[in-house]
């Protein structure tokens, strides 16, 4: 099955500074999502994006599916966007979402 | 528009007991699907509906695992019997069609003794 590597594994910022997060993946993919997921367990979408780019507001996404990766960029960051980044993709074949091992980030005040 | 719903959120049980968590997915979502996130680590398919039919179960331990999905709304997943293993939390997601974004619920945080 399709394999997803994120990196890095963990991540510690100081409030305000800005950090990229990096997604790969081995095969062609139908769809990607990056989700946040707190510190409740909570999975928040934060973007569909299986390529192209989008913003919304302090985050943006980025994905080249021709080159099997995804970036996503955090400005400013806050001490509210502490907690682990997935991204997850699905093929062709299956619409289950394939998980990446996820990016913990702390963001210290 | 409601979220995703499960319930309960947490449970405690001891091995060799039986389990049930229920979904019940956004409104108009026609697949649903159950995924097992152990600590640590990246959700994991276990199950997935369309409508109330069963598309992919592969991943399912079916000797200890079963789902249904009556009427193609409201899902359950069942263990019985659990073992300490099946400690994790297990989320239910959806989405309009198959190859749609995937809306997760909060998901029920299972702790096995």
């Amino acid at each position: 099955g399709i394999q997803v590597e994120q990196s890095p594994p963990d991540l510690i910022l100081q409030e305000g500074a800005n950090s990229t997060l990096r997604c790969n993946f081995s095969d062609s993919v139908n769809n990607l999502q990056w989700f946040h997921q707190n510190p409740w367990g909570q999975l928040i979408n934060l973007f569909y994006i299986p390529s192209g780019t989008k913003q919304n507001g302090r985050l943006s996404a980025t994905t080249v599916a021709t080159e099997r990766y995804s970036l996503l960029y955090i400005s400013s960051s806050q001490t509210t966007d502490s907690g682990v980044y997935f991204c997850a993709v699905n093929t062709g074949a299956n619409s289950k979402l394939t998980f990446g091992k996820g990016i913990t980030l702390s963001v210290r005040p | 528009e409601a979220g995703v719903a499960q319930s309960p959120r947490y449970k405690i049980i001891e091995k060799r007991q039986s389990v049930a968590f229920w979904c019940n997915p956004i409104s108009g979502h026609a697949t649903l699907y159950w995924y097992q996130q152990i600590l640590g680590q990246g959700p994991k398919l276990l199950i997935q509906f369309q409508n109330n039919g069963v598309v992919d179960d592969s991943q399912l331990p079916k000797d200890r695992f079963s789902a249904e999905r009556l009427k193609g709304v409201d899902s359950t997943l069942k263990i019985q019997p659990a073992k300490l293993e099946d400690s994790a939390v297990y989320l239910c997601a959806s989405s309009v069609a198959r190859w749609d974004i995937q809306y997760f619920g909060a998901g029920t945080r299972l702790s096995v003794l």
